[in-house]
């Protein structure tokens, strides 16, 4: 079976434009988080979809939206792009509505490497 | 709300020797406690998760957690490292405050020489 996949792999972009990164979340699977993950540091939280609904947000700015489709695939859009959005941009899918936060497990993708110049 | 310390932004053992990484923990509510091991290029891996019960959490590679509410501790251990190790390794809580969300440490670096 296919694990999360996320597309593109790696991605330039400049300051000020937008971008829009892709996952496909495991067959079954109706829960999609995606996560921040700078150099050095950390996943942070950005949001959870469950059912196509946002389950949860992290403390981003509103330049950072997100969709979930019928076919549970998602979407993260980033706008007026910063220096500062340059990260690794991570998808998670679960089958449960916790999306893997409580006893269920969150199965990650490999990333977006995103750079913003 | 809920927050992960992780002493220690890098350790390094010898191959064969105990891998011990900290993990300290803050919850209001009880917590769900995880472990994640992420390799160079590559998204996260579930070591092993406390939800409830057990509070010695075995988990994959050899690798187990023990839950120390009183310390508020999850410590990751494994009793002989081997090179495959080599990895960072995230702590992560969360908790059903109206809502779930994975709060992560800022990461160890695990060094395996040989």
């Amino acid at each position: 079976d296919a694990g999360v996949t996320q597309s593109p792999t790696h991605l330039i972009k400049t300051r000020g434009q937008q971008v829009t990164l892709r996952c496909s979340p495991i067959s079954g699977h109706k829960s999609v988080s995606w996560y921040q993950q700078v150099l050095g540091q950390g996943p942070q939280f950005i949001f959870q979809y469950y059912e196509k609904e946002e389950r949860g947000r992290g403390n981003f700015p509103d330049r950072f939206s997100a969709r979930q489709f019928p076919n549970y695939s998602s979407e993260l859009n980033v706008n007026a792009l910063l220096l500062g959005d340059s990260a690794l941009y991570l998808c998670a899918s679960s089958p449960s509505r916790t999306g893997g936060a409580g006893n269920t497990e969150a199965f990650f993708g490999q990333g977006t490497r995103l750079t913003v110049v | 709300a809920q927050s992960v310390t992780q002493l220690g932004s890098h350790v390094s053992v010898s191959e064969g020797a105990l891998v011990l990484l900290r993990c300290n923990y803050s919850s209001s509510v009880p917590p769900y406690l995880f472990w994640y091991v992420q390799y160079p290029n590559q998204g996260l891996q579930l070591l092993l998760k406390y939800t409830t019960g057990a509070t010695l959490v075995k988990g994959i590679n050899g690798f187990e957690a023990e839950f120390k509410k009183s310390e508020t501790s999850f410590h990751l251990t494994k009793p002989s490292a081997h090179m495959s190790d080599a990895a960072e390794y995230f702590c992560a809580v969360s908790a059903n405050t109206g809502g779930f969300k994975t709060i992560f440490g800022a990461g160890t670096r695990l060094f395996v020489k040989a």
